[in-house]
C-alpha cells in the first residue's frame, strides 16, 4: 500500500486537459516543497517531469505543470498528446530521515 | 551529459545476497549536495525508496530495509553499490539507481533498470 493516494487511471482525448491528484499527509506532502512528478513508459526508467511542487526540468514540455494545496498535489497536462500516455507517480519527502515515498501511479491513456 | 550505468546479476537465489552496481559517467559522483540513490518497483507495484548515499559515505536507508541493505559509494571508480540480503521472492523487482540534488530533491538522472528475480 502505497504512502500517497493517486488514481489508477485518468484518459482523455488529443488537446484535452487532464489532471492528476497525489493526496497525503501534512508529514509528507504538506509538509515542505518537496513533491515531485514522473513518467514513466514500458520497460522505461522514469523520467523528472516536475520538482519541487511547480518547478519543470529543462527540457520538459511547458504543457507539463505542478501545483500544491495542503496534503495535496497534483499534475495538469495541457494539451494532452499521444506520447504522454504512459505511467505517472507522485513522490514526496516522507520526514526526518526516510527521503522518499511514492504514489501507487497513475496510467494515462490518450483516447 | 550524465549517465548511470547499472550492472549486476537478473537472477539471485533466495537467502542469498543482491549486489548491484551503478557506474557514474560523464560527470563526477563527488559533487557537492547531490545525492546517489536506489529504488524498486515490483512487479504490479509502484515506486520504492531503498536508500541515498553522499559521496563522503553519509548513508540513509529506508526503515523497512535498513536492516538488510547496504550501500557504500567508491568515488576513484565512480561508483555507487547496493548490497541487500538475505533475499526473498518479495524482492523480486526492477531496480533503479537515480541521483537527487539533495537528499529529497528530485531525482533528474536514472540508471536504465536492471531486473532482478529472485528464484531458486
Amino acid at each position: 500500500q502505497s504512502a500517497l493516494t493517486q488514481p489508477a487511471s485518468v484518459s482523455g482525448s488529443p488537446g484535452q486537459s487532464i489532471t492528476i491528484s497525489c493526496s497525503g499527509t501534512s508529514s509528507n506532502v504538506g509538509s515542505a516543497n518537496l513533491v515531485s512528478w514522473y513518467q514513466q513508459h514500458p520497460g522505461k526508467a522514469p523520467k523528472l517531469i516536475i520538482y519541487e511542487d511547480i518547478e519543470r526540468p529543462s527540457g520538459v514540455a511547458s504543457r507539463f505543470s505542478g501545483s500544491k494545496s495542503g496534503n495535496t498535489a497534483s499534475l495538469t497536462i495541457s494539451g494532452l498528446q499521444a506520447e504522454d500516455e504512459a505511467e505517472y507517480f507522485c513522490c514526496s519527502y516522507a520526514g526526518g530521515n526516510t527521503f522518499y515515498v511514492f504514489g501507487s501511479g497513475t496510467k494515462v491513456t490518450v483516447v | 551529459q550524465l549517465q548511470l550505468q547499472q550492472s549486476g546479476p537478473g537472477l539471485v537465489t533466495p537467502s542469498e545476497t543482491l549486489s548491484l552496481t551503478c557506474t557514474v559517467s560523464g560527470g563526477s559522483i563527488s559533487i557537492s549536495n547531490y545525492y546517489w540513490g536506489w529504488f524498486r518497483r515490483p512487479p504490479g507495484k509502484g515506486l520504492e525508496w531503498i536508500g541515498s548515499s553522499y559521496y563522503r559515505g553519509t548513508t540513509y536507508y529506508s526503515p523497512s530495509l535498513q536492516s538488510r541493505a547496504t550501500m557504500s559509494v567508491d568515488t576513484s571508480k565512480s561508483q555507487f553499490s547496493l548490497n541487500l540480503n538475505s533475499v526473498t521472492a518479495a524482492d523480486t523487482a526492477v531496480y533503479y539507481c537515480a541521483r537527487s540534488r539533495g537528499r529529497s530533491g528530485g531525482l533528474d538522472v536514472w540508471g536504465q533498470g536492471t531486473s532482478v528475480t529472485v528464484s531458486s
